[in-house]
């Protein structure tokens, strides 16, 4: 069962647009953090936000963590062909067996063209 | 550059072989996470290591084991390779046994043929 559902899962858009990739749950996280992948490369770690209510930018990135913490969004602002990449949601929880969870989003194919 | 270093880079093997993947872990991490990659699949959690211990386990097969050493690096072994293991394998590493930032390497490149 995935309990990170990431929206769009594909987006292509114009260079200087804006855009917003959501990712959705029905569990509370006690955070969650947002990756970007390259092709053949490693996830790189972009922000963690952990209150509910948090908005966090990071240059033309906004972040933001839902009132409840089961939900964050991202919203990039003039986007540019630099910003292409898949995108991965990430939320920790504690388990029911008193150990961490770490789960992955369903991710998000953001392609700019100039 | 995270600091976690992954070899090898690319790794071609026959059906039915046995391969291991290496990871060394970030200067002073103690937690080592195993993830398996397929093409435009998300990432897979398999295994995670803490100091030498395993922490916790997601969807690893019976086939594949993994072990972290007493210097903190960390090995996955597959065995009895499918076609279907052709995937990246990531390795990534935090500092606590509960720490929710992880810093990837590069990935194996595993081709199973």
């Amino acid at each position: 069962t995935q309990l990170l559902e990431q929206s769009p899962q594909f987006l292509s858009i114009q260079e200087g647009e804006n855009l917003t990739v959501y990712c959705n749950s029905s569990s509370v996280f006690s955070s969650l953090q947002w990756y970007r992948q390259e092709p053949g490369e490693g996830p790189v770690l972009l922000v963690t936000v952990v209150t509910g209510g948090e908005v966090k930018k990071l240059k033309r990135l906004t972040f933001q963590f839902g009132d409840a913490r089961k939900d964050s969004s991202l919203h990039i602002t003039a986007a540019q062909p630099g910003d292409t990449g898949l995108y991965l949601c990430a939320g920790h929880k504690l388990g029911v067996t008193g150990t961490y969870k770490y789960i992955f989003g369903t991710g998000t194919r953001l392609k700019v063209l100039a | 550059d995270s600091g976690v270093t992954q070899t090898p880079k690319h790794l071609i093997t026959a059906t039915g072989q046995r391969v291991t993947l290496r990871c060394s872990p970030r200067s002073g991490d103690l937690s080592v996470y195993w993830y398996q990659q397929s093409l435009d699949q998300g990432l897979q959690f398999l295994i995670q290591y803490y100091n030498g211990e395993e922490r916790a386990k997601g969807n690893i097969l019976e086939r594949f084991s993994a072990q972290q050493f007493p210097d903190l690096h960390s090995e996955l072994n597959l065995s009895s390779l499918e076609l279907g293991d052709s995937a990246l394998y990531f390795c990534a590493s935090s500092a606590g046994s509960g720490s929710y930032e992880q810093y990837f390497g590069p990935g194996t490149r595993l081709t199973v043929t």
